[in-house]
């Protein structure tokens, strides 16, 4: 049973590039959310999606997108890339929207912006 | 004043201590708790969920108080495993499911 996957691991952009993140969720999952870890911090919450469409977004600006596919699959976008964007980012699936449901969590991508 | 505050640490206990973490939340619409456990560079991980009546799981014990807004994780007999980054977690209720992490709390177990 595959757990969450996230690809790639690791990723360098320089400032003002666009970057995409995917996510496959934990087989059996159907909803998709997505954290930004900075270095000493915890994750925080970006946005959550179910059924293709984003259900939830939490408090992070236009330049950050993201899609999920019918095999709920996900990608998070970020256009015109700061040097503050440079974090693990995240991925972590669930079993429909109950908020008794628990979250699996990916390995993450490492982004690095120069 | 963040949503969920921990204890900053780092802890830099023996083997066989006993250490406990602290953590409050200023949002009393939070529904659930948990603790996760993250190591270096990894993703975070389940340890334990938080209730009133506080739970035990082997050497960690969790405590949740609602009127304090209070969650207390305690480890018992440390062990080098247990070094690690512990992140207190809640989720609101009508939430959809999101999780508020508090920033962590560095352990680090020595011989």
């Amino acid at each position: 049973d595959a757990g969450v996957t996230q690809s790639p691991t690791h990723l360098i952009k320089t400032r003002g590039q666009q970057v995409t993140l995917r996510c496959s969720p934990k087989s059996g999952h159907d909803t998709v959310s997505w954290y930004q870890q900075a270095l000493g911090q915890g994750p925080q919450f970006i946005f959550q999606y179910y059924e293709e469409e984003e259900r939830q977004r939490g408090n992070f600006p236009d330049r950050f997108s993201g899609h999920q596919f019918p095999n709920y699959s996900s990608e998070l976008n970020v256009n015109a890339l700061w040097l503050g964007d440079s974090a693990l980012y995240l991925c972590a699936s669930s079993d429909g929207l109950a908020s008794n449901s628990e979250q699996y969590f990916g390995p993450g991508t490492r982004l690095t912006v120069t | 004043r963040k949503e969920v505050e921990q204890d900053p640490g780092p802890f830099n206990v023996p083997e066989g201590a006993t250490v406990a973490f602290n953590c409050t939340y200023s949002n009393s619409a939070s529904q659930s708790f948990f603790w996760y456990r993250q190591d270096c560079r990894k993703e975070p991980k389940l340890l334990m969920s938080v209730y009133s009546s506080g739970n035990e799981d082997g050497r960690f014990t969790a405590q949740l108080n609602r009127a304090s807004q209070y969650i207390s994780l305690l480890i018992r007999d440390s062990k080098l495993s247990d070094s690690a980054t512990y992140l207190c977690v809640a989720r609101f209720s009508g939430g959809y499911n999101k999780l508020i992490f508090g920033a962590g709390t560095r352990l680090a177990v020595h011989p």
